[in-house]
C-alpha cells in the first residue's frame, strides 16, 4: 500500500519560503507523476502543480512565478518551495500521486498545516 | 479558472440515497472523462471514492456510484450511514492552464 507523509515547517513567517516535503513508501516514486495541493481554512482545494519523476513539471499558473517542484528518487521524495508567502498562503498541503492520462489522485497524504504569519 | 460549483451542504437519514452535483463547463466537466470524486474527513488522507466519471476504485462501497450528464457530474451515496458524513470534492481534468479543477466541495450530514 502507497504510503504518502507531507513534513516541514508548521509556521512561516511572511516574505520568507515555505519547504514542504512529501515522503513515500510502500513504492517507488518511479513511473508516476506526483502533486500538491491545498486548503486554505475554511475554503475549498487548489491544485498546485505535479512532476513526474524524471523531473518535468507543471504549476498552476496563480503561483508559477514562486514555485518550485523537486524530485529526489533516490530519497524516494519529492518536494515544494513557495517563495515570497503572504498570509493568503495559509493551508493544509496535501501531497498526491497523480495517475496520468486519467488525471485522478489515486494516494494521498493527511496533509500538513502551514501557517503564514510573523 | 473557477472552482467547479457543488452545493454546500447535503443531508439524509441514515438508509436514503443523497446526490451531490458538481458543475462546470465544456472546458472541464463536459469536454472530458476525467471527473474524479474525493472523501475528506477532517485531520485524515483525502480518499478517491469514483474516478472516469464512473469507476470505482477497488475497496470503495458499491454505495457510491458517479454519473454525468453535459457540463454537470454527480455522485450519488445510496443507503446512506453515519460513516459517509465527510466533505465531498469533485475534480476534472481541465484545458485551461490550470490542468486540474476542484469543486467548491459538499458537506454530507447525516441526519
Amino acid at each position: 500500500q502507497v504510503q504518502l507523509q507531507e513534513s516541514g515547517p508548521g509556521l512561516v513567517k511572511p516574505s520568507e519560503t515555505l519547504s514542504l516535503t512529501c515522503t513515500v513508501s510502500g513504492g517507488s516514486i518511479n513511473n508516476y507523476y506526483w502533486s500538491w495541493i491545498r486548503q486554505p481554512p475554511g475554503k475549498g482545494l487548489e491544485w498546485i502543480g505535479y512532476i513526474h519523476y524524471s523531473g518535468s513539471t507543471y504549476y498552476n499558473p496563480s503561483l508559477k512565478s514562486r514555485l518550485t517542484i523537486s524530485a529526489d528518487t533516490s530519497e524516494n521524495q519529492f518536494s515544494l518551495r513557495l517563495r515570497s508567502v503572504t498570509a493568503a498562503d495559509t493551508a493544509v498541503y496535501y501531497c498526491a500521486r497523480l495517475r496520468w492520462g486519467r488525471y485522478y489522485f489515486d494516494y494521498w497524504g493527511q496533509g500538513t498545516l502551514v501557517t503564514v504569519s510573523s | 479558472q473557477s472552482a467547479l460549483t457543488q452545493p454546500a451542504s447535503v443531508s439524509g437519514s441514515p438508509g436514503q440515497s443523497i446526490t451531490i452535483s458538481c458543475t462546470g463547463t465544456s472546458s472541464d466537466v463536459g469536454g472530458y472523462r476525467s471527473v474524479s470524486w474525493y472523501q475528506v474527513h477532517p485531520g485524515k488522507a483525502p480518499k478517491i471514492m469514483i474516478y472516469d466519471v464512473t469507476s470505482r476504485p477497488a475497496g470503495v462501497s458499491n454505495r457510491f456510484s458517479g454519473s454525468k450528464s453535459g457540463n454537470t457530474a454527480s455522485l450519488t451515496i445510496s443507503g446512506l450511514q453515519a460513516e459517509d458524513e465527510a466533505d465531498y470534492y469533485c475534480s476534472s481534468y481541465t484545458s485551461s492552464s490550470t490542468f486540474s479543477v476542484f469543486g467548491t466541495g459538499t458537506k454530507v450530514t447525516v441526519l
